[in-house]
């Protein structure tokens, strides 16, 4: 069982509007969330986290929101530039370790 | 400042075979964490180590699966005997001893190919 879903494998945006990537969890223990960007042939980088009592988290062009009643989280990416094309994958934390999701792949297209 | 380096970048060996990967994480950082990726599964936790001690192996599928960590600046994957089931890109990760304690600095990975 998935304890961290991302149901789209991949999202194409144009340059300049928003990119929306969605996360959804099942486990109510985690206590941090973390996004992490892949480029190929690169290791996962860190992006941007929300502790799990919060409900936003800004850090320039990226916001993370989180919906603990929905068990939801998104990314939001404003305004998209194609250097953002990566995989993004979404984690829980709990106890120290971290649980990701499948990634979804992110193309911004000029 | 280097960050973790893994080795080798690209294996391909042949069924039966034993693969050793090899790990060096980041100067001071105490948490060592092997994961495995692929399409069907994601990025999974095969083991951590904290300390140099092995904290949690659940992840790891199964007996040809061993890790190591003999010291705080090296650690090992191996797989004995391989299979072709095997192959995907197998990420190592560290973590220093702070105050925020998920962020995790990924290696470049090493992609396994089981023929």
């Amino acid at each position: 069982d998935q304890q961290v879903k991302q149901n789209s494998p991949s999202l194409s945006v144009q340059e300049g509007r928003i990119s929306i990537l969605n996360c959804d969890y099942t486990n109510s223990m985690f206590d941090y969330f973390l996004w992490y960007k892949k480029y190929p042939a690169e290791g996962p980088t860190f992006l941007i986290s929300i502790s799990s009592i919060k409900d936003k988290n800004e850090d320039g062009r990226f916001t993370v929101f989180l919906n603990k009643s929905a068990k939801h989280l998104s990314l939001h990416i404003v305004p998209s530039q194609p250097g953002d094309s990566a995989v993004y994958f979404c984690s829980g934390g709990s106890q120290g370790n971290l649980i990701f999701g499948k990634g979804t792949k992110l193309s911004v297209k000029p | 400042d280097a960050g973790v380096i893994q080795s080798p970048r690209h294996e391909v060996t042949e069924m039966g075979q034993e693969v050793t990967l090899r790990c060096k994480p980041i100067s001071g950082h105490n948490s060592l964490f092997w994961y495995r990726q692929t399409m069907m599964r994601g990025l999974e936790l095969l083991i951590y180590f904290n300390n140099n001690v092995p904290i949690d192996d659940s992840g790891m599928p199964e007996d040809r699966f061993s890790a190591k960590m003999p010291n705080a600046s090296f650690s090992t994957l191996k797989i004995q005997p391989s299979e072709p089931r095997d192959s995907a890109v197998y990420f190592c990760a560290s973590r220093p001893q702070t105050t925020f304690k998920y962020e995790q600095f990924f290696g470049p990975g090493t992609r396994l190919t089981v023929l």
